[in-house]
């Protein structure tokens, strides 16, 4: 079946410090993977998304991402956390149907 | 360029009344997706739309219904309330049905008493 695990489901962490929210998915075929983020009572914003090619990915706000196929996994990373990125983070898998299945979310706090 | 506009932001209804929710895609889009996203939850597909018709649905009930125009917006409708339909209702667009990035509009809070 397919499905995504987002196992954190809370992490708070220091502004300035590094930060990295674990995804993993089950999907049988080559799997498009996405991070969304959604900050409260908002919609969902695209962070970044790889669909082929090179296996880390950029995207907005000074995020990234890596694909590790042998590890089913899709984390997203970022060096240094603003205050401002406090949110809920969202991992999604889709195919060639582009019906996205989501995890459950990560809920970032950032401390001062 | 608007994005993805959707119409109530929020919504109230009691049980077994029926709810209309709506949706503009962002400009040169064609697929509407809807989601809904349960309280503490990761959004779930509905189904989608594409040239007028429903391409995918996910695992909701008949009470759930929806329809595209001309125009690529789209309506869901939901039959019947209950409690548990009380959510978030998501619309996303994307381009040509494929594997296309999609944007999702800021939702419409729907709740049922």
């Amino acid at each position: 079946a397919q499905s995504v695990t987002q196992p954190d489901i809370h992490i708070t962490v220091s502004e300035g410090a590094s930060l990295e929210l674990r995804c993993n998915y089950s999907y049988g075929a080559t799997p498009y993977l996405f991070w969304y983020v959604q900050s409260p009572g908002q919609g969902l914003q695209l962070l970044l998304k790889y669909f082929s090619g090179d296996t880390l990915v950029q995207g907005i706000k000074g995020f990234e991402a890596e694909f590790k196929r042998s590890q089913s996994s899709f984390n997203l990373r970022k060096p240094s956390v603003h205050w401002s990125d406090a949110a809920e983070y969202f991992c999604a898998v889709a195919g060639a149907t582009n019906k996205l299945i989501f995890g459950t979310g990560t809920l970032l706090a950032v401390q001062p | 360029d608007a994005g993805v506009t959707q119409s109530p932001t929020h919504l109230i209804k009691t049980r077994g009344q029926q709810v209309t929710l709506r949706c503009s895609p962002k400009s040169g889009h064609d697929t509407v997706s809807w989601y809904q996203q349960a309280l503490g939850q990761g959004p779930q597909f509905i189904f989608q739309y594409y040239e007028e018709e429903e391409r995918q649905r996910g695992n909701f009930p008949d009470r759930f219904s929806g329809h595209q125009f001309p125009n690529y917006s789209s309506e869901l409708n939901v039959n019947a309330l209950l409690l548990g339909d009380s959510a978030l209702y998501l619309c996303a667009s994307s381009m040509n049905l494929g594997s296309e990035t999609q944007y999702f509009g800021p939702g419409t809070r729907l709740l049922v008493l």
